[in-house]
C-alpha cells in the first residue's frame, strides 16, 4: 500500500520552456504533499510543502514564482518549473503523507534543460 | 539541518545482518525516529519508524536505546538489492514545519557477494 506515482520520470527540454511534473497518491489521501530536489551526489533538499486546497509553503531560497505548486485535491499535486534554465536541471521527487501515516515518495523526475 | 549522525558508509556480506547505527542525541520527546532508504536513481522508500519501543516489520527491525539518543536499523539477512543509501531522520508527528522530513547525508550500505 501507500503508492505515490510521479510523472514523467524523465524529461528533456529547451531552456526557457515550462515543465509540469505530476504527483499522485494512488491508494491513500495525501493531506500534505512535499517536493524535494536532489543534485548529483547530494541529499534530498526540501523545496516546499502543501496542504490540499492551500497555498504551498516554500523553504528559504526557493523561488515561489519559478516553482509553482498546486495541490488541488487529496490525490494530486503538480510542480511547474517555469522558464526553466540549465541550472534547474535536477532530480525532483514528490512525497505524500496521509493522516497518521509515514510519508511515501514517488520515483522522481529527472529534468534536463538544454 | 539534519539532527542525526550516521556513518558515511558501511559494507555488509550478503546473507549477513546489516546493523546501521544512528545518533540523535538532541531528540525531543515528541519526535519519532524514521528510516528511509534510497536506491540509486529512485525515490526514497519508507522502511520503519518508532518512538521509544523497538519495532519490527517485514523489512527490518528498529532498536531504540532507552534514553532515545541513538538507534540501530537491522536488516536481518542483507541481499544485494539492499545496497542503497539509508537515512535516519527524526521527525515530530505534529503539523507544520516540525513534521517535515529533513534528509542528511545518510549511510551508503554496500552489500557484497
Amino acid at each position: 500500500g501507500a503508492v505515490v506515482s510521479q510523472h514523467p520520470s524523465w524529461v528533456i527540454c529547451k531552456s526557457g520552456t515550462s515543465v509540469k511534473i505530476e504527483c499522485r497518491s494512488l491508494d491513500f489521501q495525501a493531506t500534505t504533499m512535499f517536493w524535494y530536489r536532489q543534485f548529483p551526489k547530494q541529499s534530498l533538499m526540501l523545496m516546499a510543502t502543501s496542504n490540499e486546497g492551500s497555498k504551498a509553503t516554500y523553504e528559504q531560497g526557493v523561488e515561489k514564482d519559478k516553482f509553482l505548486i498546486n495541490h488541488a485535491s487529496l490525490t494530486l499535486s503538480t510542480l511547474t518549473v517555469t522558464s526553466a534554465h540549465p541550472e534547474d536541471s535536477s532530480f525532483y521527487i514528490c512525497g505524500g503523507r496521509g493522516s497518521n501515516q509515514p510519508q511515501h515518495f514517488g520515483d522522481g523526475t529527472r529534468l534536463s534543460i538544454l | 539541518d539534519a539532527k542525526t549522525t550516521q556513518p558515511t558508509s558501511m559494507d555488509c556480506a550478503e546473507g549477513r545482518a546489516a546493523n546501521l547505527p544512528c545518533n540523535h542525541s538532541t531528540i525531543s520527546g515528541n519526535e519519532y525516529v524514521y528510516w528511509y532508504r534510497q536506491i540509486h536513481s529512485q525515490g526514497p522508500q519508507y522502511i520503519i519508524h518508532g518512538l521509544k519501543n523497538n519495532e519490527t516489520n517485514e523489512m527490518a527491525s528498529l532498536i531504540i536505546t532507552e534514553d532515545r539518543k541513538s538507534s540501530t536499523l537491522i536488516l536481518p539477512h542483507a541481499t544485494l538489492r539492499d545496497t542503497a543509501v539509508y537515512y535516519c531522520i527524526v521527525r515530530s508527528n505534529y503539523g507544520g514545519s516540525q513534521g517535515n522530513l529533513i534528509f542528511g547525508k545518510g549511510t551508503k550500505l554496500s552489500v557484497k557477494p
